[in-house]
């Protein structure tokens, strides 16, 4: 069965490090996500994307992110300069349409020190 | 403010019972609820979604509710198995927006 893919599944980084957050999304997909969990947290909606472009993004999603699909089948969420606060699992997630259902990778588990 | 609510937080029950939980969701602008398994290191699993108000959805010994007039859908286990312990999230899908609002959890563990 098709599946989400992330990579990788865990990174440490320094604070004001950039990270890239990678994924492959379902191959017939045409609609990705990136959503996030801080340890504790409710799992929250970042941005969604569709056409090469940003369709939606949340109030968290801010200047120092940034998503590209520079191929065919990944898909990435860049972070420029990482703050102690930005320590969260980091999941994506692909529809075939939209509002349908999504379908999640395993998550990557951010920690900045 | 698109709040989506579970309850209860944990539930603790042993093999064989019953058992069910709920989301509660704002009743208006609503457009989908969905539910997800989500066990621990694996990819949270797509259980169903619902749009329709009254909708039943089933998928083997686990079935959904839906009332959008409301705005609660309720989760249901029969006979609960210890491969059944996961954390249950729902999460509400307004209309015109593809984003999710998700509910913290309900974090179900089935003693043997």
């Amino acid at each position: 069965e098709p599946e989400v893919t992330q990579t990788p599944s865990h990174q440490v980084t320094q604070m004001g490090q950039e990270v890239i957050l990678r994924c492959v999304p379902i191959s017939n997909h045409l609609y990705f996500y990136w959503y996030r969990q801080i340890l504790g947290q409710k799992v929250e909606f970042l941005v969604s994307f569709y056409n090469n472009e940003i369709s939606e993004k949340s109030e968290i999603f801010d200047d120092q992110f940034s998503v590209e699909r520079p191929d065919g089948s990944n898909f990435t969420l860049k972070i420029r300069s990482t703050k102690l606060e930005d320590s969260a699992m980091y999941f994506c997630a692909s529809s075939e349409r939209y509002q349908e259902t999504q379908y999640f990778g395993p998550g990557t588990r951010l920690l900045v020190l | 403010i698109l709040n989506v609510e579970q309850s209860p937080q944990s539930l603790h029950v042993q093999e064989g019972d019953s058992t069910n939980f709920t989301c509660s969701f704002p009743s208006s602008n609503f457009y989908a609820l969905h539910w997800y398994r989500w066990e621990t290191a694996k990819s949270p699993e797509a259980l169903f979604v619902m749009t329709l108000n009254g909708d039943e959805k089933k998928k083997g010994r686990i079935s959904a509710t839906l009332n959008t007039k409301e705005g609660y859908s309720y989760l249901y286990i029969k006979g609960s198995q210890p491969e059944d312990s996961a954390t249950y999230l729902c999460a509400f899908n307004p209309v015109n927006n593809n984003d999710m609002r998700f509910g913290a959890g309900t974090r179900l563990t089935v003693k043997p």
